[in-house]
C-alpha cells in the first residue's frame, strides 16, 4: 500500500485482558513511532524505533505496554491487563529515517477498554 | 508539564476570512516545527513546517510565522474554505520526538 496501515481499526476488549495493534509502515521507511491520542487532546509519543531497535521509549506509560518491530518493517504495541485509562486512539507514524522529519501517519486504531 | 501550548482551542470563521492559530514553546532545543491537519477518523497529516532559522514561510493559502526570540509559532490561513473544517496542531521537534500540541478545532462557515 502506498500509506500507513493499522489493524485493527476498532478494538473493543474487557479491563484486564491483553491487546495487539499492528502497524505497517511506509515500505523503506526505517523510522517508526507510536503515539497515543485521547480525545480532544494531540498525540502523545510512547516510543521510536529506528530499524528494529526501540531508539526511544521514555513516553512508554508502565511497564503493560511493549512494542516489536523484529524484522525492521511491521510493528507490533502489545498491551497487558488492560484499564479503562488505556482507552485512546493509537497512531503509527513512519518516516525515511531518523532525521526524515515528515512524519506520515495511518489513520490509527480505536481501542475501547470496558 | 505541556511542552507546546496551543491557542485557541476552537475557532469559526467566515468563508474567506483568515483563520490564525497560535503555539508557543519553553524549550529552546526544539529544531522544526510542523503544523498537521486531522479530519474526523483519520490520522493527521503534515500541512506545512518550519525551521527556527526562517521567520516566515508560506505554501498557497498556509503561512507559518516564528519569532524565535518569543518563542511563539502560528498558521495562518488565508481565504478559508469549508473544506478547511479540521482539527489542527501545531508541534516541535527535538531528539527524535515530537510534541504535539492539544489542537484547535476549526469550523469554516459556508
Amino acid at each position: 500500500g502506498a500509506g500507513v496501515s493499522q489493524t485493527p481499526s476498532n478494538k473493543v476488549t474487557e479491563k484486564g485482558k491483553y491487546v495487539e495493534l499492528r502497524c505497517d509502515p511506509i515500505s523503506g521507511h526505517t523510522a517508526l513511532y507510536w503515539y497515543r491520542q485521547s480525545l480532544g487532546q494531540g498525540p502523545e509519543f510512547l516510543i521510536y524505533f529506528q530499524g528494529t531497535g526501540a531508539a526511544d521509549d521514555s513516553g512508554l506509560p508502565n511497564d503493560r505496554f511493549f512494542a516489536v518491530r523484529p524484522e525492521g518493517s511491521v510493528s507490533t504495541l502489545k498491551i497487558q491487563r488492560t484499564e479503562r485509562g488505556d482507552s485512546a486512539v493509537y497512531l503509527c507514524a513512519s518516516s525515511l529515517g531518523a532525521q526524515g522529519h515528515e512524519q506520515f501517519f495511518g489513520p490509527g486504531t480505536r481501542l475501547t477498554v470496558l | 508539564q505541556q511542552q507546546v501550548k496551543q491557542s485557541p482551542q476552537s475557532l469559526i470563521v467566515q468563508k474567506g476570512g483568515i483563520s490564525i492559530i497560535n503555539c508557543a514553546y519553553e524549550n529552546t532545543a526544539f529544531d522544526y516545527f510542523p503544523w498537521y491537519q486531522q479530519f474526523p477518523g483519520k490520522g493527521p497529516a503534515l500541512l506545512i513546517a518550519i525551521r527556527p532559522d526562517v521567520s516566515e514561510k508560506k505554501e498557497g493559502r498556509f503561512t507559518i510565522s516564528f519569532n524565535k526570540s518569543a518563542k511563539q509559532f502560528s498558521l495562518h490561513i488565508m481565504d478559508s474554505q469549508p473544506g478547511d473544517s479540521a482539527t489542527y496542531f501545531c508541534a516541535a521537534y527535538n531528539f527524535n520526538k515530537f510534541y504535539f500540541g492539544s489542537g484547535t478545532k476549526l469550523n469554516v462557515k459556508p
